[in-house]
């Protein structure tokens, strides 16, 4: 199995565009996680996904930040517009079933928004 | 909601030492641990994790322990090597929301 898969690996946007990141669950997985990585504020989750439904998305920072995961084998997190603090670098995981587990995380997103 | 502390934020230890991180949590309902190791540049990778019916867990060099009337709990790792360099996250879960501790920079010296 590949793992998580996550793309792109690097972005650099400027302030305003829309950054679209994307993520691939390990197949069989139905649980699916977005979180941002920054040294000031460690690791957030952000929204989470149950059988590609999201359950809770009191995470998402504001309404800039949407996500959506259209089948079980993909989830977009989506940004618009950018702004510089948005920097960070954001983990997909996923899990293999509902409620409490390993969590597998992919190699994550570096956003830099200039 | 739950809210999960940990400490110390940097450890420096000698080759061979043990290293001992803990954590507290608030939430009564929390009942899964885990903790996770972010080696430089890295993702989050789970290392050991224990559920709240048990006390104690080991794994080679790497134990977890739980208190849960005290909501703490901790990771121990004897003999400590260089590639135990790294920083470890701790987390509380409560059903499917999992909330992750500021983490501990652990620098093991050869």
């Amino acid at each position: 199995d590949a793992g998580v898969i996550q793309s792109p690996r690097h972005e650099v946007t400027e302030m305003g565009q829309e950054v679209t990141l994307r993520c691939k669950p390990i197949s069989g997985h139905n649980s699916l996680f977005w979180y941002r990585q920054t040294m000031m504020r460690g690791l957030e989750l952000l929204i989470y996904f149950n059988n590609n439904v999201p359950i809770d998305d009191s995470g998402m920072p504001e309404d800039r930040f949407s996500a959506k995961m259209p089948n079980a084998s993909f989830s977009t997190l989506k940004i618009q517009p950018s702004e510089p603090r948005d920097s960070a670098v954001y983990f997909c995981a996923s899990r293999a079933v509902a409620g409490t587990g390993e969590q597998y995380f992919g190699p994550g997103t570096r956003l830099t928004v200039t | 909601g739950e809210n999960v502390e940990q400490h110390p934020s940097t450890l420096s230890v000698q080759e061979g030492d043990s290293a001992v991180i803990k954590c507290t949590y608030s939430d009564s309902a929390s009942n899964y641990f885990p903790w996770y190791k972010q080696e430089l540049g890295k993702r989050p990778q789970l290392i050991i994790d224990i559920r709240s019916n048990v006390g104690e867990k080991k794994d080679q060099r790497i134990a977890v322990t739980l208190n849960k009337t005290a909501k703490h709990f901790s990771l121990h790792i004897t003999e400590t090597q260089p590639e135990d360099s790294a920083v470890y996250f701790c987390a509380a879960e409560e059903g499917f929301k999992t909330i992750f501790g500021a983490g501990t920079r652990l620098f093991v010296k050869a």
